[in-house]
């Protein structure tokens, strides 16, 4: 079994509609993030979470939110989605012992809004 | 704000050739710099990490990476190319602690030709 899952793997939804990814852990780590992958614009980070009282916006939160329900939960919502949200979703955990720990990603959410 | 540029959109290089994949960074204070790989339809898998005080990093499947503080360069190399080292890359940094996100570039494709 993969140690970062994410769920759905595809999804395509309408415009407007609300939608959520989800991701799962069982590496044990305290940080999870959640980043879009955009061709030629590589990863943007969404949100970061370093444990479950700490959720931070990073560089494109808007029109996303985030919860992190467990230590090894941490779901992305997109509460009205719109074509320009068509993406690859990646969740991600690093551990919290320090900046030079590497980060594990998952399978990614390929998400298309018509 | 840190960030990484990596600047050739479009690698190509013949098998059995070295080849460099290079990435600059900027980053307040000490640099955390990681190298991660990626597969069709597949997440992204970490290859490499900058480890403070050793300017030539060496990682999985036969890759290195050479650390240049005065150039802000840390540069993807692998002696002999394969086939099968066709895929995008991605350079990333993290800054030091309490500025733990971890930002991408845009990343590199990397194509090997027979």
């Amino acid at each position: 079994d993969a140690d970062v899952t994410q769920t759905p793997r595809n999804r395509i939804t309408k415009t407007g509609k609300r939608i959520m990814l989800e991701c799962s852990q069982t590496k044990g780590h305290d940080r999870m993030y959640w980043y879009r992958q955009d061709p030629g614009l590589g990863l943007r980070l969404i949100y970061y979470s370093f444990d479950v009282k700490d959720i931070n916006k990073g560089e494109i939160s808007d029109g996303y939110s985030v919860s992190r329900q467990a230590q090894a939960k941490f779901s992305l919502s997109l509460e009205s989605a719109i074509p320009n949200q068509t993406a690859l979703y990646f969740c991600a955990t690093s551990d919290g012992r320090g900046p030079n720990t590497e980060a594990f990603f998952g399978q990614g959410t390929r998400l298309t809004v018509v | 704000a840190q960030s990484v540029a990596q600047p050739e959109d479009q690698v190509n290089v013949a098998e059995g050739n070295p080849l460099t994949v290079k990435c600059t960074y900027s980053v307040s204070g000490n640099p955390y710099l990681f190298w991660y790989v990626q597969y069709p339809n597949r997440g992204l898998q970490f290859l490499l990490k900058y480890i403070t005080g050793d300017n030539l990093v060496k990682g999985s499947y036969g890759f290195e990476a050479e650390f240049n503080k005065s150039q802000t360069s840390f540069h993807l190399k692998k002696p002999s190319a394969l086939v099968s080292d066709s895929a995008l890359y991605f350079c990333a940094v993290r800054g030091h602690f309490g500025n733990e996100k971890l930002t991408f570039g845009t990343g590199t494709r990397l194509t090997i030709i027979p």
